[in-house]
């Protein structure tokens, strides 16, 4: 059964930092991983996807790196920024389903 | 605008009332989905579907139910809500190819006293 997990479970840094957030999965047949933003109260907004045959993707300040072989999944934020504070989720889909699995998320606070 | 509307946002219900969350999407996808999120366990899924009449079992269906008539349409019905389903509900939608991106409602806080 695939399990996702994402340490720390909290992390706070000053304005400025580069940091990673992690997130391991169990089970490498796996069609796309998928990070998300959450804000205190709100809906999930989809930063980054990686599909399966890929190794990473970027979007601005944002890296995301897959590596299934391990079970490993990075989220690197460059220079970051009291507005990058939330709840970041990965979530990955397994092959020959329509589930997407979620970690239970790193909550990100940036200091000014 | 690429959307998906939950209604209502907030609720207050009493245990054995009948309810129905809806869930609208407008940007033609065939794929939906409700999770429940709640501290410490996450996100898990409760119902998908794949496309219009095609629903199936996620991780935690027990208490729930759901349609799919339209495709843009996928109602979650809580026909005897208990206090147990206390929680914050997502709806989700997306394509079914690996490179689609998950678009999330916004949620809806239910609480069943």
């Amino acid at each position: 059964k695939q399990e996702v997990t994402q340490i720390p479970a909290a992390l706070s840094v000053p304005e400025g930092e580069n940091l990673v957030l992690n997130c391991s999965f169990t089970d490498s047949a796996i069609y796309n991983l998928q990070w998300f933003r959450q804000d205190p109260g709100k809906g999930l907004t989809s930063l980054l996807l990686i599909q399966s045959s890929q190794r990473e993707q970027t979007s601005g300040r944002l890296n995301a790196s897959l590596d299934k072989s391990s079970g490993r999944s990075t989220l690197y934020i460059a220079a970051s920024q009291p507005g990058d504070s939330a709840t970041y989720l990965c979530a990955v889909r397994p092959t020959r389903t329509y589930k997407y699995i979620f970690g239970t998320g790193t909550r990100l606070k940036v200091l000014a | 605008e690429a959307q998906v509307t939950q209604n209502p946002r907030y609720l207050i219900t009493v245990t054995g009332k009948k309810l129905t969350v809806t869930c609208s999407q407008n940007m033609n996808h065939e794929y939906m989905s409700w999770y429940r999120q709640d501290p410490g366990l996450g996100l898990r899924q409760i119902y998908y579907s794949m496309n219009v009449e095609v629903t199936d079992k996620g991780d935690v269906p027990e208490g729930y139910k759901v349609s799919r008539k339209e495709k843009r349409n996928f109602p979650l019905i809580l026909e005897s809500p208990s206090p147990n389903q206390t929680s914050l509900y997502f709806c989700a939608s997306s394509g079914t190819d690996s490179g689609n991106t998950i678009y999330f409602g916004e949620g809806s806080w239910l609480t069943v006293v």
